[in-house]
């Protein structure tokens, strides 16, 4: 079966540098969300869109900015990196089923700013 | 995760039965997960609970949900060393919804 895809897997940026992270989700899921998790700590929420608009906002930094295309795969954009946001940033996606129980996770793009 | 609490650690000896124990604050919460990381790896589902049960059993796991006092339990029967990973409790309000997480529970198994 299909999962999620996150492009690319690891990526090594400068302080200061932009970087880009992709994810598509699974077909037919309207749903995405992007979580970020540091070092030794527990994942946390950062934005969600639900059929290319907005739908819920956390954490997220005004450096960094999201958006939801047509085909429903995401982006995320970071400007302006610092060293603290090394990290590894996980997308899932869902459908708004009210049977569907699970948020699926895709493997995650380890970013690491030096 | 500030709205749901677990212990840090956890050590049990291979054979024995595991037991993470979680409190979350969100007493609207319909989803109770919980999700399995090992180093360097991304999140597995393991099991989920809605809040209108109390218990679930999945082969060698075990949820116990008792909504009263807000708290979720993963019991793990017969540990194995493949078993040694961070524990995450997590709770989601709807379908529609972001996912909380707990801080993770490391459990290492000793021989």
């Amino acid at each position: 079966a299909a999962g999620v895809i996150q492009s690319p897997r690891h990526l090594i940026k400068e302080k200061r540098e932009t970087a880009t992270l992709k994810c598509y989700p699974i077909p037919r899921h309207d749903t995405v969300y992007w979580y970020q998790q540091g070092p030794g700590q527990d994942p946390q929420f950062l934005i969600s869109f639900y059929e290319k608009m907005q739908s819920d906002k956390g954490s997220i930094p005004d450096r960094f900015s999201a958006q939801q295309f047509s085909d429903y795969h995401s982006e995320l954009n970071m400007s302006s990196l610092e060293l603290g946001d090394s990290a590894l940033y996980f997308c899932a996606s869902s459908t708004r089923d009210r049977s569907s129980y699970e948020q699926y996770f895709g493997p995650g793009t380890r970013l690491t700013v030096t | 995760g500030e709205d749901v609490e677990q212990s840090l650690f956890l050590s049990v000896r291979e054979g024995d039965s595991s037991v993470i124990n979680c409190t979350y604050t969100d007493s609207s919460s319909t989803y109770l997960y919980w999700y399995k990381q090992e180093p360097g790896a991304g999140l597995q589902l393991l099991t989920y609970i809605f809040s209108n049960m109390d218990m679930k059993q999945d082969q060698r796991l075990t949820v116990l949900l008792n909504k009263k006092d807000k708290h979720l339990s993963l019991r793990i029967a017969d540990t194995q060393t493949g078993d040694s990973a961070i524990y995450f409790c997590a709770e989601r309000y709807s379908s529609a919804s972001k996912i909380i997480f707990g801080s993770g529970t490391r459990l290492s198994i000793r021989p």
